[in-house]
């Protein structure tokens, strides 16, 4: 069955330094997201990247995030200067189109300290 | 109003007892609608997308009411295993709408 794939599984990194979370979408899927969630909350949306460009983000997805799919596989999110409040679970999903079910990735935790 | 709402539970249940959950969405044009479940620390797996003229797998029931704009899950003869927490998932366009989730315990 296909997957999406994220790595690392764990990141752990200190206050400021930037960080790179990398998610492989399923081959034929359009549509691609980022989310966030902290540990015992709700799953919540950062952005959603269709036709190489961002399509929505939310208010959490400030100017410290950035998204790019360099190479027609890998979707990536960075955080340029990492918080403490920057530590979560971090999804990456993908769609085939819309209305259609979403694949998440295992997640990526990362660990501010 | 938040677009889509869920009570958060937890609900408490023995095994094998019958458990139903809700889930309303504000928007009419609202597409598709799913029932993902999510373990601690894990990441969404969908249960089963949901359908107007209701659909069941095995154990598991949903519904949609457009009118009502409200999606529903039954969870019969539940299980240990079916601890989790259940998160109602709407889309529209290629928007992806999540719902708090439902948090289930099973007791044995």
């Amino acid at each position: 069955e296909p997957e999406v794939t994220q790595t690392p599984s764990h990141q752990v990194t200190q206050m400021g330094q930037e960080v790179i979370l990398r998610c492989v979408p399923i081959s034929n899927h359009l549509y691609f997201y980022w989310y966030r969630q902290i540990l015992g909350q709700k799953v919540e949306f950062l952005v959603s990247f269709y036709n190489n460009e961002i399509s929505e983000k939310s208010e959490i997805f400030d100017d410290q995030f950035s998204v790019e799919r360099p190479d027609g596989s890998n979707f990536t999110l960075k955080i340029r200067s990492t918080k403490l409040e920057d530590s979560a679970m971090y999804f990456c999903a993908s769609i085939a189109g819309e209305g259609t079910e979403a694949f998440f990735g295992q997640g990526t935790r990362l660990t501010v300290v | 109003r938040k677009e889509v709402e869920q009570d958060p539970g937890p609900f408490n249940v023995p095994e094998g007892a019958t458990v139903a959950f809700n889930c309303t969405y504000s928007n009419s044009a609202s597409q598709s609608f799913f029932w993902y479940r999510q373990d601690c620390r894990k990441e969404p797996k969908l249960l089963m997308s949901v359908y107007s003229s209701g659909n069941e797998d095995g154990r598991f029931t949903a519904q949609l009411n457009r009118a009502s704009q409200y999606i529903s899950l039954l969870i019969r003869d539940s299980k240990l295993s079916d601890s989790a927490t259940y998160l109602c998932v709407v889309n529209r366009d290629d928007k992806i709408i999540f719902g708090k989730g439902t948090r289930l315990h099973i007791l044995p």
